[in-house]
């Protein structure tokens, strides 16, 4: 168990360029979640997935972004057409469905600076 | 919308001594979990503690331990033999059980920051 990886770990990028952030889950987890974390919050729920089906979406996830889980394993997420508000820490998180009872472990994160 | 509030910004313990964060909750929802979850400064959120809202007993992990108010809707966290590596942001964070509820989600408090003085 090497715990949730996320690359990268920093990210700057100029406004209105396209970013794609890359979650590694734990291994067996089917659940895979999408975080934001702005300075001074706690993390705003994105998106998540069980195995490759995206489940459920927040209304914090524009038409900009998009989240991908295409084998049921790592998982994508891209921002199209970045703009300063869009900086943030990314964090991903996952986990294994037994009933309801899923405690959610958390990666790195991704620090995306936005100019 | 369920709602989750840390009303201590900032909080401060002497080495060894006991502290207590604060947590409120706003749910209509009867069947729900809770988690307090710590961050370290440039290190990732690790859970510390889990409580389900059906189980009257409150949870205990090592030092750490929850006072679980349902009626108040309370979810504190005691702190006890508190060290230096205690120091982080603690953010409580709420999370759905009922059937046709956003089961993926939790919610997070803006949470609190732990500062521990040798």
């Amino acid at each position: 168990d090497t715990g949730v990886s996320q690359d990268p770990r920093h990210k700057i990028t100029k406004r209105g360029q396209n970013v794609t952030f890359r979650c590694d889950p734990i291994s067996e987890h089917n659940r895979l979640y999408w975080y934001r974390q702005t300075l001074g919050q706690g993390p705003e729920f994105l998106t998540y997935f069980q195995n490759e089906a995206q489940l459920e979406k927040s209304r914090l996830l524009s038409d900009r972004f998009s989240a991908e889980r295409p084998k049921g394993s790592f998982s994508t997420l891209e921002i199209q057409r970045t703009e300063q508000g869009d900086s943030a820490m990314y964090l991903c998180a996952s986990s294994i469905n037994t009933g309801g009872t899923d405690t959610q472990y958390f990666g790195p994160g991704t620090r995306l600076t936005v100019l | 919308a369920q709602t989750v509030t840390q009303s201590q910004p900032e909080m401060s313990v002497q080495e060894a001594e006991t502290v207590t964060l604060s947590c409120t909750y706003d749910t209509s929802e009867s069947d729900y979990y809770l988690f307090w979850y710590k961050q370290p400064p440039s290190r990732q959120m690790i859970l510390v503690i889990r409580q389900e809202a059906y189980k009257q007993q409150n949870a205990t992990e090592n030092r750490f331990s929850v006072n679980f108010q349902k009626a108040a809707k309370s979810f504190s966290l005691k702190i006890s033999d508190s060290q230096l590596g205690d120091a982080a942001m603690y953010f409580c964070a709420y999370r759905s059980a009922s059937y046709g509820g956003s089961q993926g989600n939790l919610i997070f408090g803006k949470g609190t920051k732990l500062s521990v003085k040798p």
